[in-house]
């Protein structure tokens, strides 16, 4: 079965800083691969997904991962935090192939705040 | 507007009395899920749905239900539900196995 490591349940930057929030998987075969953030009192929102192609995604919100699978990594950043970006962030892995079924499995997400 | 709708948003109940959570979806999406959200242990799939009438078990079934009769319903059912499922729950959808998923607001259950 698939697991997710996102390293660190909580980040703090400053307002403008650089954001980076870390998500590795363990599958030996690049799974698909999703960042979703989650506002208070709100379901998750998709931020960006990589399925095939080229390997830096870019999202909305100015957010951006790349997949690398050397380090079976899929880690998130944004050049400037803005105080609005303070959330909840998952990153998530779904096997591939439609005999994989609906399996999707999340990381334990990472709360960021943003500092003024 | 395309949506995933859950009811109710909140519900406190006791110990063993069954319960229904409702979800639908208007975007004639194939595949369904429910989820749990608990702290520090992020989001963990409860059941699955490909189609009508096919479901199965995600990574923390026990204690839970699922019918689907209809491609744009996915009711969780608790039968008795206990203190352990006290827990944020959440349904969504999506059109093929490789999309994102679309996710409803959530449901907040206290189990007392």
């Amino acid at each position: 079965a698939q697991s997710v490591t996102q390293l660190g349940s909580h980040v703090s930057v400053s307002e403008g800083a650089l954001v980076l929030l870390r998500c590795n998987y363990s599958s030996s075969v690049p799974p698909y691969l999703f960042w979703y953030v989650q506002y208070p009192n709100q379901g998750l929102q998709l931020l960006l997904k990589y399925t095939t192609g080229a390997t830096l995604v870019k999202g909305i919100n100015g957010f951006e991962a790349e997949f690398k699978k050397s380090e079976t990594s899929f880690h998130l950043t944004k050049p400037s935090a803005h105080m609005s970006d303070a959330a909840e962030y998952f990153c998530a892995v779904s096997d591939r192939g439609r005999n994989a079924g609906n399996m999707l499995t999340f990381g334990g997400g990472t709360r960021l705040m943003v500092k003024p | 507007e395309a949506q995933v709708t859950q009811n109710p948003r909140y519900l406190i109940t006791v110990t063993g009395k069954k319960l229904t959570v409702t979800c639908s979806q208007n975007m004639n999406h194939e595949y369904m899920s429910w989820y749990r959200q608990d702290p520090g242990l992020g989001l963990r799939q409860i059941y699955y749905s490909m189609n009508v009438e096919v479901t199965d078990k995600g990574d923390v079934p026990e204690g839970y239900k699922v019918s689907r009769k209809e491609k744009r319903n996915f009711p969780l059912i608790l039968e008795s539900p206990s203190p352990n499922q006290t827990s944020l729950y959440f349904c969504a959808s999506r059109l093929e196995y490789n999309q994102p998923q679309h996710f409803g607001d959530g449901t907040r259950l206290s189990i007392l």
